[in-house]
C-alpha cells in the first residue's frame, strides 16, 4: 500500500521563527512525484512547493524549502521567517500513476494545523 | 480566482433531498477530480474524469453521482444522503499526463446533511 503519514497533527511558533514539518511516504515506485500544499481557513489548497523523486537537488521556493531523503522515503517542508499568513493546514501528498490510464493520484497525508503566533 | 469555480460554498440538505454540486475551470485541462475532505483525515479521491471520461470509481456510493458533460465542467448529483457524508467537496483538476504540476482546486462545498 502507498501511504503519507504526518506524524504532527498540530504545530505552533513565533512569527519569524524557522518550523520543519515532517512527512513520510511508502512506495515501491522508482519515479514520482511529491508535494505539499497549503490550506488556509479560506479552504483553497494551494501548492506551496514540488520535488521530482529522481532530482537529487532540493526544492526551494522563496521561504519555503524542502528536505528530500529518497533513501528515507522523508520529505519534510521548512518554513523560514514564518508570517502571520503561513497559518493554515499543510498537506503533504505523494502522485503515483493511476494503474490503466495515464493520469496520476495524489495519495494524501491527514495533514498538519500550524499556527504562527504573533 | 484560481481558475476552479466551486458552487455553493455551503450546502446544508436533509437526507430525503436531491442537490447538486457544480465545478467549473477555465485552464484548459482535461482531467477532473472529485475529492472529499473529513476533519482529521487524509482526502479521498471519489471521482475521476479524463477528456469527460470516467475512468476512476473509488468505491463511491450510488447515492453520489458524478457528471462531466465536457471537459470544463464537473458535477456531483447528490441524493438520499446520510449524516456522515457531511464534508467539505473538492474539485480539482490537471493536464492529463503532467503528473509533476499536481492538481489546482477548488475552494470546496462544505456539506451538511441533516
Amino acid at each position: 500500500a502507498q501511504t503519507v503519514t504526518q506524524s504532527q497533527p498540530e504545530m505552533s511558533v513565533q512569527e519569524a521563527e524557522t518550523v520543519t514539518l515532517s512527512c513520510t511516504y511508502d512506495t515501491s515506485e522508482s519515479n514520482y512525484y511529491l508535494f505539499w500544499y497549503k490550506q488556509p481557513p479560506s479552504r483553497q489548497m494551494i501548492l506551496v512547493i514540488r520535488q521530482e523523486a529522481y532530482k537529487q537537488q532540493n526544492a526551494t521556493e522563496n521561504r519555503f524549502s524542502v528536505n528530500f531523503q529518497k533513501a528515507a522515503k522523508s520529505f519534510s517542508l521548512k518554513i523560514s521567517d514564518s508570517q502571520l499568513g503561513d497559518t493554515a493546514m499543510y498537506f503533504c501528498a505523494f502522485m503515483k500513476p493511476l494503474p490503466m490510464d495515464s493520469n496520476y493520484q495524489l495519495i494524501w497525508g491527514a495533514g498538519t494545523k500550524l499556527i504562527i503566533k504573533p | 480566482e484560481t481558475g476552479v469555480t466551486q458552487t455553493p460554498r455551503h450546502l446544508v440538505m436533509g437526507m430525503t433531498n436531491k442537490k447538486s454540486l457544480k465545478c467549473e475551470q477555465h485552464l484548459g485541462h482535461n482531467a477532473m477530480y472529485w475529492y472529499k475532505q473529513s476533519a482529521k483525515k487524509p482526502l479521498e479521491l471519489m471521482f475521476v474524469y479524463n477528456f469527460k471520461e470516467q475512468t476512476e470509481n473509488n468505491s463511491v456510493p450510488s447515492r453520489f453521482s458524478p457528471e462531466c458533460p465536457n471537459s470544463s465542467h464537473l458535477f456531483l448529483h447528490l441524493h438520499t444522503l446520510q449524516p456522515e457524508d457531511s464534508a467539505l467537496y473538492l474539485c480539482a483538476s490537471s493536464l492529463l499526463g503532467t503528473g509533476a504540476y499536481g492538481y489546482t482546486f477548488g475552494s470546496g462545498t462544505r456539506l451538511t446533511v441533516v
